[in-house]
């Protein structure tokens, strides 16, 4: 069966501060990975998302996150954050061989202070 | 994302009242699904459609009802509402040709007294 960690809940940093956001899935198979943002009030909204190929990805407003197959980990991150960055982000896994239900973490809650 | 519209957006309703959630898409995708959101749980999937002729229950589809009206529609119901289906609704569809990557509409936020 497949699962998505994430280790951190609830990250409060200021602004220019580097963020890191820490995703492991487990799954026996090839998976496509992505990163969704939820803003206050909204909802999910792709950020980013790896199939195959450069396993750092860039996506949109500067996130970028990098997958390590061998750590089963597909980590958010961005050089230095700003307050518009508030938001949930949530990772998730699916299967690439038929179909497998997307699998979405818990979130975790990032709070950054101007 | 308007592509995907979800109504209504906010509803109160009493325990034991049937309810039903609307979620229409324009991206023309085959698939569909009905996730909730709770706080510190994340989305979980209830109901997911391959297309108008297939349905299948998710992780927590009890307490739950959906139809497919059209390729375009996907409608979730309560059948006898409770309190702990308080939370956020989802609806999201993919595209099974293009690596599943779900689309959210803007959510329901539904209150069971």
């Amino acid at each position: 069966a497949q699962s998505v960690s994430q280790h951190n809940h609830h990250v409060i940093l200021s602004e220019a501060a580097s963020l890191e956001l820490g995703c492991n899935y487990s799954y026996g198979g090839t998976v496509n990975l992505f990163w969704y943002v939820q803003y206050p009030g909204q909802h999910l909204q792709l950020l980013l998302k790896y199939f195959s190929g450069d396993p750092l990805v860039k996506g949109i407003k500067g996130f970028e996150a990098e997958f390590i197959k061998s750590k089963f980990s597909f980590n958010l991150r961005k050089p230095s954050v700003q307050w518009s960055d508030t938001a949930e982000y949530f990772c998730a896994v699916n299967g690439q061989n038929g179909f497998n239900k997307f699998c979405f973490g818990s979130g975790t809650k990032l709070n950054v202070k101007p | 994302d308007a592509d995907v519209t979800q109504t209504p957006r906010n509803r109160i309703t009493k325990t034991g009242k049937r309810i039903m959630l609307e979620c229409s898409q324009t991206k023309g995708h085959d698939r569909m699904y009905w996730y909730r959101q709770d706080p510190g749980l994340g989305l979980r999937l209830i109901y997911y459609s391959f297309d108008v002729k297939d349905i299948n229950k998710g992780e927590i589809s009890d307490g739950y009802s959906v139809s497919r009206q059209a390729q375009a529609k996907f409608s979730l119901s309560l059948e006898s509402a409770i309190p702990n289906q308080t939370a956020l609704y989802f609806c999201a569809t993919s595209d099974h040709s293009r690596g599943e990557t779900q689309y959210f509409g803007p959510g329901t936020r539904l209150l069971v007294l």
